[in-house]
C-alpha cells in the first residue's frame, strides 16, 4: 500500500500570509497526486490535479508543484475564505490514498 | 453538468450490511475512461477511499476493506452502488460518491447503532 505522509496537521497563518502544505508518498506516484479543499459540512473540492494543474475556476493563488514521493500545496496570499481542511490523495497503481489533512485556521 | 446524489438508509445496526446508492446526471455511467468511486469520511476524521468501479466493470477496493465491500453499477438506471457487509460502529461515516477528481456528490451520514 502506498501511504501519503501530509504535513502539518494544523497551520495557523495570517490573511495575506503565504501558505505551505507538503505531502509525501511512501513510494513513486510520478504525478498522480490531487490537492482538496474541505469545508465543515461540505464535499471535498478538487483544487489541483495530476500535481500541479489548476482546477478551471480555482483562484491562481493555489498551486502545487512536485513529482515522484514529494509534493507542495501553496496559497499564495491566504484569504478569510481559504479557512478549511486540505487533503492530499495520490491515486496511483489502482489504488487511492489520501494524507492525513491540514487544518488551516486564520490567526 | 455531472451531478452525483447519494440514497440508502442512514441507521444500520451491527453486524448488517450497509446499502447505498449514488444516482449519476447529467451524464451517462457507460462513458469510458472514468471511475466510480465510494469514498468516507468519520465524523471529525479524515477521508478514506472505499473502492471504485470501471465503466468495464472491472472494481477495485481498499485492501482494509475488501473482504466487505462490493460496488456494482446498474446502467439502465444510471447508478452504481456500494454495499457494506457485518458492519460496526467504527463504520459510522459520511459515505460520498465521486466520479474522480473533481465530481462529488453531497454525502449522506450512515450511522451504525442498535
Amino acid at each position: 500500500d502506498i501511504q501519503m505522509t501530509q504535513s502539518p496537521s494544523s497551520l495557523s497563518a495570517s490573511v495575506g500570509d503565504r501558505v505551505t502544505i507538503t505531502c509525501q508518498a511512501s513510494q513513486d506516484i510520478s504525478n498522480y497526486l490531487n490537492w482538496y479543499q474541505q469545508k465543515p459540512g461540505k464535499a471535498p473540492k478538487l483544487l489541483i490535479y495530476d500535481a500541479s494543474n489548476l482546477e478551471t475556476g480555482v483562484p491562481s493563488r493555489f498551486s502545487g508543484s512536485g513529482s515522484g514521493t514529494d509534493f507542495t500545496f501553496t496559497i499564495s496570499s491566504l484569504q478569510p475564505e481559504d479557512i478549511a481542511t486540505y487533503y492530499c490523495q495520490q491515486y496511483d497503481n489502482l489504488q487511492v490514498t489520501f494524507g492525513q489533512g491540514t487544518r488551516l485556521e486564520i490567526k | 453538468q455531472l451531478q452525483l446524489q447519494e440514497s440508502g438508509s442512514g441507521l444500520v445496526k451491527p453486524s448488517q450490511t450497509l446499502s447505498l446508492t449514488c444516482a449519476v446526471s447529467g451524464g451517462s455511467i457507460s462513458s469510458g475512461g472514468y471511475s466510480w468511486s465510494w469514498i468516507r469520511q468519520p465524523p471529525g476524521k479524515g477521508l478514506e477511499w472505499i473502492g471504485y468501479i470501471y465503466h468495464s466493470g472491472s472494481t477495485y477496493y481498499n485492501p482494509s476493506l475488501k473482504s466487505r465491500v462490493t460496488i456494482s453499477v446498474d446502467r439502465s438506471k444510471n447508478q452504481f452502488s456500494l454495499k457494506l457487509s457485518s458492519v460496526t460502529a467504527a463504520d459510522t461515516a459520511v459515505y460520498y460518491c465521486a466520479r474522480p477528481p473533481g465530481h462529488w456528490g453531497q454525502g449522506t451520514l450512515v450511522t451504525v447503532s442498535s
